[in-house]
């Protein structure tokens, strides 16, 4: 247990619905973080948050929509994904916001497929 | 563009030998950390190096680092069947990001 939990583990949409990711860190972090990892490919990094305030998008399209109330919780909102985002999402919290010799803690994923 | 890239992209091994994964970056660092990650979870992280160190350990772990060769290796010995995971590297780039490579598949036979 890293301290970091994301729900739902396991997702299926449509490529009209919209659905919510959660992740909920314990740890007392101030940066939360969202990945993307697709097979055969390296991790993407999507978004930042430092202290609930995002400081990087990475050029995420605009049907991925984070929110950050608190620097406790991170979501992710979705809406009219296409297949090729199906992928595992990964969440993650380090203590100080984004500054060397950090390392994350992550959570387990939501596996997505997007039908 | 990708920073770090481990090779060989999957390696198996017999119960009790060891286990060297290689990673190589393109740009300066300021240090370097291994995670690793069983099927469909999230990472955990293993171990960082700072760019001024050139060795570390950790139980079975053992990381190098050649800022001149702009490559580092993971070496994990006596390897157990509770290996069996992916492997990455990761780099901080200037802004402070980490950037992971693509992985190490190591499946360690009983």
């Amino acid at each position: 247990e890293t301290g970091v939990t994301q729900t739902p583990r396991h997702l299926v949409m449509g490529m009209t619905n919209k659905k919510s990711l959660k992740c909920e860190q314990h740890l007392g972090h101030n940066a939360m973080y969202w990945y993307k990892q697709s097979a055969k490919k390296p991790l993407e990094l999507m978004f930042v948050y430092n202290f609930k305030e995002q400081t990087e998008n990475n050029s995420v399209p605009s049907r991925f929509s984070p929110e950050c109330p608190n620097s406790s919780h991170l979501f992710l909102h979705l809406h009219t994904l296409q297949p090729e985002d199906s992928a595992l999402y990964l969440c993650a919290s380090s203590p100080l916001p984004t500054a060397s010799n950090e390392k994350l803690f992550f959570g387990s994923g939501t596996q997505l497929s997007v039908l | 563009s990708q920073q770090g890239e481990e090779d060989p992209q999957a390696l198996s091994i017999q119960e009790g030998e060891n286990a060297t994964m290689n990673c190589s970056y393109k740009t300066s660092i300021n240090n370097l950390q291994w995670y690793r990650q069983n099927s469909g979870r999230g990472l955990v992280h293993l171990i960082l190096i700072r760019s001024n160190e050139r060795e570390k350990h950790s139980g079975r772990l053992r990381v190098t680092l050649d800022t001149s060769k702009k490559s580092s290796s993971l070496l994990i010995t006596a390897s157990r069947a509770a290996d069996t995971a992916s492997y990455f590297c990761a780099t901080d780039s200037n802004t402070g990001k980490l950037i992971f490579g693509q992985g190490t598949t190591l499946q360690v036979k009983p």
